[in-house]
């Protein structure tokens, strides 16, 4: 079975201060794969990244940055200097090739950016 | 712009009348998905297809069964509706069963 956890409900930041979203899975697999999802107020469901379970390596993306740590099987998602237009539900969501074709979706993270 | 689309965008309906939910795509990506959305949930998988005519369940399957005749159409089918279904409804689609999903709007669904 799998599993993700997206502990945090909701951050409520003030404009330009950073906010990480925590994401903490859990699967038997050695073979997966890790996505964020941003789901604006408009509702749409926008894909931000892909990682798999053999590339360690952290990522940079402009304002966003992802921490994949194996060892404590997390995921997290930083937003530097955040903005208005950050604000949105986030959603943490995990593939393992042992559940063939079922991702697993945290239940997202609310966050508020308030000017 | 993924090229999926899905009809209707908004419903009403009452408690025990058949609903079809129809998701489109110009993709010709073999894989497609039904999800429900609902608050505290995240997003749960109803069912999903991996071609022409094959298609199995996911983690919320009951009360509900799709079709898929074309490539580019899965249909999504509430054979009698009822108020715990009334939800939001996103089609994916994936070239491959490991590949990211992309998402369509999403149908607003409520059951009275």
């Amino acid at each position: 079975a799998q599993k993700v956890t997206q502990a945090q409900t909701e951050i409520s930041v003030v404009e330009k201060e950073d906010v990480t979203l925590d994401c903490v899975y859990e699967t038997r697999d050695t073979t997966y794969y890790l996505f964020w999802y941003k789901q604006p107020p408009s509702g749409e469901l926008v894909f931000l990244i892909r990682r798999n379970s053999f590339d360690e390596q952290n990522e940079i993306s402009g304002r966003y940055s992802w921490n994949f740590q194996k060892s404590t099987s997390s995921f997290n998602f930083t937003i530097t200097a955040s903005q208005v237009v950050d604000s949105a539900v986030y959603f943490c969501a995990l593939f393992s090739t042992d559940s063939w074709g079922k991702f697993q979706f945290g239940a997202g993270t609310q966050v508020v950016v308030t000017p | 712009d993924a090229g999926i689309t899905q009809s209707p965008r908004h419903k009403v309906t009452e408690t025990g009348t058949p609903v079809t939910l129809r998701c489109h795509q110009t993709e010709n990506h073999r894989y497609m998905y039904w999800y429900r959305q609902d608050p505290g949930h995240g997003l749960r998988l109803i069912h999903y297809s991996y071609g022409v005519k094959d298609t199995d369940k996911g983690e919320v399957s009951d009360g509900y069964s799709v079709s898929r005749s074309k490539t580019e159409d899965f249909l999504l089918t509430l054979e009698s509706a009822t108020s715990s279904q009334t939800s939001v409804y996103f089609c994916a689609i994936s070239e491959w069963g490991t590949d990211t999903q992309y998402f369509g709007p999403g149908t607003r669904l409520t059951v009275l």
